[in-house]
């Protein structure tokens, strides 16, 4: 079975400042990741993946993740903070012929100005 | 138009109504899902289409029907709803591919189920 954990539901970063949002997940086989970002009333848009790559994954937006396998995690970073980073973000897993994507409860990231 | 297209984005109906809600993706892909969000909860996987056949379907109840009449769109009927079905609901769809597994969204249907 597969499973993600985000860790902070909340978390509020001021402009420019470092963006840290947590995953940990857990697969009995090789995972497939993926961050997500939500704004309001919108659909999930795909901000990066892992595919068994490079364990360093940049994205759109300026977004970066980490695979670290001995950590089980897929942190996701981006150096400097803009308003517009503000939305709900997603991690999420999957293996190849499942069709099955497990989604992380989900981190409302608050920028202040 | 591209991607993947919901329509309506937002409904509301009556509890003895019945409804449908559409989801068409020009991307091509094989695979397509319906997801139910809620407020507070995780996104629920409702139901899978691979090929147009279901693949998945995780418990929910028969007041969701779903539909795949071909790879490129999806309809959920909705029939004697309760209040908490009312959700943000999406479609999703994917290419089953060793290095394109992304799942796509649309935009969601917003019900609020009265």
């Amino acid at each position: 079975a597969q499973s993600v954990t985000q860790l902070g539901s909340h978390v509020s970063v001021s402009e420019g400042a470092l963006v840290l949002l947590r995953c940990n997940y857990s697969s009995s086989v090789p995972p497939y990741l993926f961050w997500y970002v939500q704004y309001p009333n919108q659909g999930l848009q795909l901000l990066l993946k892992y595919t068994s790559a490079a364990t360093l994954v940049k994205g759109i937006n300026g977004f970066e993740a980490e695979f670290k396998k001995s950590e089980t995690s897929f942190h996701l970073t981006k150096p400097s903070a803009h308003m517009s980073d503000a939305a709900e973000y997603f991690c999420a897993v999957t293996t190849s012929g499942t069709y099955k994507y497990i989604f992380g409860t989900g981190t409302r990231l608050k920028v202040l100005a | 138009e591209t991607g993947v297209t919901q329509t309506p984005r937002h409904l509301v109906m009556g509890m003895t109504n019945k409804k449908s809600l559409k989801c068409e993706q020009h991307l091509g892909h094989n695979a397509m899902y319906w997801y139910k969000q809620s407020a507070k909860k995780p996104l629920e996987l409702m139901f899978v289409y691979s090929l147009e056949e279901r693949v998945e379907n995780n418990s929910v109840p028969s007041r969701f029907s779903p539909e795949c009449p071909n790879s490129s769109h999806l309809f959920l009927h909705l029939h004697t709803l309760q209040p908490e079905d009312s959700a943000l609901y999406l479609c999703a769809s994917s290419q089953e591919s060793s290095q394109q597994l992304e799942a796509f969204f649309g935009q969601g249907t917003r019900l609020t189920v009265v």
